[in-house]
């Protein structure tokens, strides 16, 4: 139980256009999902908390003209790079929390990689 | 703002000896701990986790880590590693339990014949 998964995993796209990313809890409803980038061979680093049916916080840094998060249900989450450039080129990973599932815990995505060329 | 440090960036340890991973945390009240791993290709995988009570905390996969608040610490420790353990270890803080995540920058574990 408590899955969470990621499309696409991969995806490549032009510099200057957006690309989606989608999050789904498979098997629970999650009020609360995180975004997270990692760059490579480095640490995650938090971009953003999404609650559903309200407007992500962003954390510091973190361009929320760029980085456009929806949260629009229970099982749904979307990460939308706009106007994407080769420095917006990382491994994007969200979580999700169960709240009807152990506490404090976040399950993880698979990530999606994203390259911009 | 809380942050977390781990200090050894590769470790290499023999199949059948002990491990420790480091973390150390930087956070003003008690912090919620987490020990997560991450393989290619596979989502961060929880290891283990404390909020209060014992301090010394059993995880999955034979895992413990032991919250020692006057060292700021939350070292995780294996008595035998196993081949398969080789990963990326990610020691992680939160300020509360529905919070983001702040993690240090990963321990890479390589498990020598």
């Amino acid at each position: 139980g408590a899955v969470v998964s990621q499309h696409p995993s991969w995806v490549i796209c032009k510099s200057g256009t957006s690309v989606k990313i989608e999050c789904r809890s498979l098997d629970f409803q999650a009020t609360t999902m995180f975004w997270y980038r990692q760059f490579p061979k480095q640490s995650l680093m938090l971009m953003a908390t999404s609650n559903e049916g309200s407007k992500a916080t962003y954390e510091q840094g973190v361009e929320k003209d760029k980085f456009l998060i929806n949260h629009a249900s229970l099982t749904l989450s979307t990460l939308t790079v706009t106007s994407a450039h080769p420095e917006d080129s990382s491994f994007y990973i969200c979580s999700a929390t169960n709240p009807g599932g152990p506490v404090y815990e976040q399950y993880f995505g698979p990530g999606t990689r994203l390259t911009v060329t | 703002a809380q942050s977390v440090t781990q200090p050894d960036i590769h470790i290499t340890v023999s199949e059948g000896a002990s491990l420790e991973l480091r973390c150390n945390y930087s956070y003003g009240a008690t912090p919620y701990l987490f020990w997560y791993v991450q393989s290619p290709g596979q989502g961060l995988q929880l290891l283990l986790k404390y909020f209060s009570g014992d301090t010394l905390v059993q995880g999955i996969k034979g895992f413990e880590a032991e919250f020692k608040r006057s060292q700021s610490s939350f070292n995780l420790r294996k008595p035998s590693v196993h081949w398969s353990d080789a990963a990326e270890y990610f020691c992680a803080v939160a300020g509360g339990g529905a919070d983001g995540l702040t993690f240090g920058k990963g321990t890479h574990l390589i498990i020598q014949p």
